[in-house]
């Protein structure tokens, strides 16, 4: 299974960006790269993803190297509300429904007021 | 929107039980599955599940099984609990498709705690 090293913690202030890191040397042509936050008390929930190309929402950015070895998912402008731990996986596309998805441990985001 | 339901947000249980966690996905999702989350250790897969009556094991298979009889609905089954599976067990599903990767979506926890 392809694997994601993030740092583990990670401090911000409020109101300024935050851009968190995250390493997937051996991802595979077809693997898309998700991230995900899991703020206290509450299961993960979807933040963005993408596959080659940089991808913009309403709730971050999505910066994806040249070589797809590395990616950041930028905030902004980070608030309170963003506190959380976020996850950065690998998924494939998927020529069958077989989805093996494996998190690894993430990144705890502090953030300052 | 994509709704996951874990039918009990705080279990307490005994050694020994057998224990029941079930999670309901109002989406028709091919893809189930089922974490475990323990301070420091992150989610940990357990078992997933492709489709009606598949089953895969994940990292940490031991001491679970799982059911899927209807699409909807995924059991996590603990057929006799101890104290190392106190923990916060996390349902999750997803759409499948060969032409996109859809996100997860996640339920908000079942914290179980045995005594």
């Amino acid at each position: 299974d392809a694997k994601t090293t993030q740092p583990n913690s990670m401090e911000s202030n409020e109101e300024e960006p935050v851009h968190l890191p995250c390493n997937h040397s051996t991802i595979s042509g077809t693997d898309y790269i998700h991230w995900y936050r899991q703020l206290p008390s509450q299961g993960p929930e979807y933040v963005i993803h993408g596959l080659t190309s940089n991808v913009n929402n309403r709730m971050a950015s999505l910066a994806i190297a040249e070589d797809r070895k590395s990616s950041t998912l930028i905030l902004h402008r980070a608030t309170l509300r963003d506190a959380a731990v976020y996850y950065c996986i690998l998924r494939d596309v998927g020529k069958t429904s077989y989805d093996k998805v494996i998190f690894g441990p993430g990144t705890s985001l502090s953030v300052i007021p | 929107d994509v709704k996951v339901t874990q039918s009990s947000r705080y279990l307490v249980k005994r050694t020994g039980e057998k224990v029941f966690l079930e999670c309901v996905q109002d989406m028709d999702h091919e893809n189930m599955f089922w974490y475990r989350q323990d301070p420091g250790l992150g989610l940990r897969l357990i078992y997933f599940s492709y489709d009606v009556k598949m089953k895969e094991k994940g990292d940490i298979p031991e001491g679970y099984s799982v059911s899927r009889e209807k699409k909807e609905r995924f059991s996590l089954i603990l057929e006799s609990a101890s104290t190392n599976q106190t923990s916060m067990y996390l349902c999750a599903s997803s759409l499948w498709s060969v032409n996109y990767n859809s996100p997860l979506h996640f339920g908000n926890g079942t914290r179980l705690t045995v005594t």
